[in-house]
């Protein structure tokens, strides 16, 4: 599946660094999200852009920014992160977030590492 | 959104129907049930949903019962690369939230 694509896929930072996560997507979607994936823990939801408008913010903290510039991408703009934060992050799109039962196509995913 | 129940880990031998049941006995009449896969170290890929009539699609078929209280995911013939964690959810129809509980892990087994 190349509908959604992640890069890096693998990224080790440490809580100095910024770095950032980019996510595309090539279906012609107009509703994009991150979500977190911890070790044993559910998928959560953090962001939710639709029609590059910020829809949701999960009570994320400040030390991620997310940006949205067109329907096609979004990144993750991480600083000063912990190690709590070390996680599988992965996008996904939805042809739209408002109306519809629309499913969601996810990427495969940036595994980060916090050092 | 209605919680699921869907029981922790199951095998299935290659080539065998693969049956996946899940309970959501709290399902309101206008939400659905969406079911999602996450082969290991992957992003979870959509498989199929349905309201209250049975689904099939080249992935698998989705049988809900008629008080749509428990539904079942049907693999018809597995192979080694469904082994994933299938995950159950129900949710209403204009809402894109999608709540992931701890899934089903399956393995199929050659």
């Amino acid at each position: 599946e190349t509908g959604v694509t992640q890069t890096p896929r693998h990224l080790v930072m440490g809580m100095t660094n910024k770095k950032s996560l980019k996510c595309e997507q090539h279906l012609g979607h107009n509703a994009m999200y991150w979500y977190k994936q911890s070790a044993k823990k559910p998928l959560e939801l953090m962001f939710v852009y639709n029609f590059k408008e910020q829809t949701e913010n999960n009570s994320v903290p400040s030390r991620f920014s997310p940006e949205c510039p067109n329907s096609s991408h979004l990144f993750l703009h991480l600083h000063t992160l912990q190690p709590e934060d070390s996680a599988l992050y992965l996008c996904a799109s939805s042809q739209d977030a408002v109306a519809g039962i629309y499913e969601q196509y996810f990427g495969p995913g940036t595994r980060l590492t916090v050092t | 959104d209605a919680k699921t129940t869907q029981p922790t880990s199951m095998d299935c031998a290659e080539g065998r129907a693969a049956n996946l049941p899940c309970n959501h006995s709290t399902i309101s009449g206008n939400e659905y049930v969406y079911w999602y896969r996450q082969i290991h170290s992957q992003g979870p890929q959509y498989i199929i949903h349905g309201l209250k009539n049975n689904e099939t699609n080249e992935m698998a078929s989705l049988i809900i019962t008629e008080d749509r209280k428990s539904s079942t995911l049907i693999l018809p013939h597995a192979t080694l690369r469904d082994t994933a964690v299938y995950y159950c959810i129900v949710r209403v129809g204009n809402d894109y939230k999608l709540s992931f509980g701890a899934g089903t892990t399956v393995t199929v087994r050659a």
